[in-house]
């Protein structure tokens, strides 16, 4: 079975800091995919990141940067210098490969609350 | 790109009352889109998948009566909870996926919330 756990429930950092979010999955799948959204206080969720099962290359995107190891079944997300305009929900998720809407579904885990203080 | 928008995003009715919340896809065709639910401080509940011009899957435990799923064309879909009680009080919100293929991303609508009095 699918399985996606977020075990920070909530994070507070200062301003400035660095920090980094933890995802660990499981699946039987050989390929699938993960993502990164963020939730922020206002409800709507915003696609971050997508990655392939088979591209352990890490990404980085500003001040985001994303480190996926398949031999530890992790998808870390880490904010550089972090803003107050980062202060979310985000949420981690895995999917299966496949065509065909309701085998494909996102296996979210519970979200981690980050909490920018100024 | 690839915006959804749901509406409404908020609402407030009676018990017995049915709501219908829809969701679109402004700029891009959804051959799938989903509905989701989710509860104060938990994560998203997926409660079933829709298919343009087929009927929509539902997860387990999801009332096929209760929670009406509708995708009529490959922009809209509308979810109706009928004769809605104070237990179906929560955020649901929708999604789009430009493609069934799952590599693809879901672009998920602002969502509703809906509470019953």
């Amino acid at each position: 079975a699918q399985k996606v756990t977020q075990a920070q429930t909530e994070i507070s950092v200062v301003e400035k800091e660095d920090v980094t979010l933890d995802c660990v999955y499981e699946t039987r799948d050989t390929t699938y995919y993960l993502f990164w959204y963020k939730q922020p206080p206002s409800g709507e969720l915003v696609f971050l990141i997508r990655r392939n099962s088979f591209d352990e290359q890490n990404e980085i995107s500003g001040r985001y940067s994303w480190n996926f190891q398949k031999s530890t079944s992790s998808f870390n997300f880490t904010i550089t210098a972090s803003q107050v305009v980062d202060s979310a929900v985000y949420f981690c998720a895995l999917s299966e490969a496949g065509y065909g809407g309701a085998t494909n579904k996102l296996i979210f885990g519970t979200g981690t609350l980050l909490a920018v203080q100024p | 790109g690839a915006v959804v928008s749901q509406h409404p995003s908020w609402v407030i009715c009676k018990s017995g009352t049915s709501v219908k919340i829809e969701c679109r896809s402004l700029d891009f065709q959804a051959t799938t889109m989903f509905w989701y639910r989710q509860f104060p401080k938990q994560s998203l509940m997926l409660m079933a998948t829709s298919n343009e011009g087929s009927k929509a899957t539902y997860e387990q435990g999801v009332e096929k009566d209760k929670f009406l799923i509708n995708h009529a064309s490959l922009t809209l879909s509308t979810l109706t909870v009928t004769s809605a009680h104070p237990e179906d009080s929560s955020f649901y919100i929708c999604s789009a996926r430009v493609s069934a293929y799952s590599n693809q991303p879901q672009h998920f609508g602002d969502g509703t919330r809906l509470s019953i009095l």
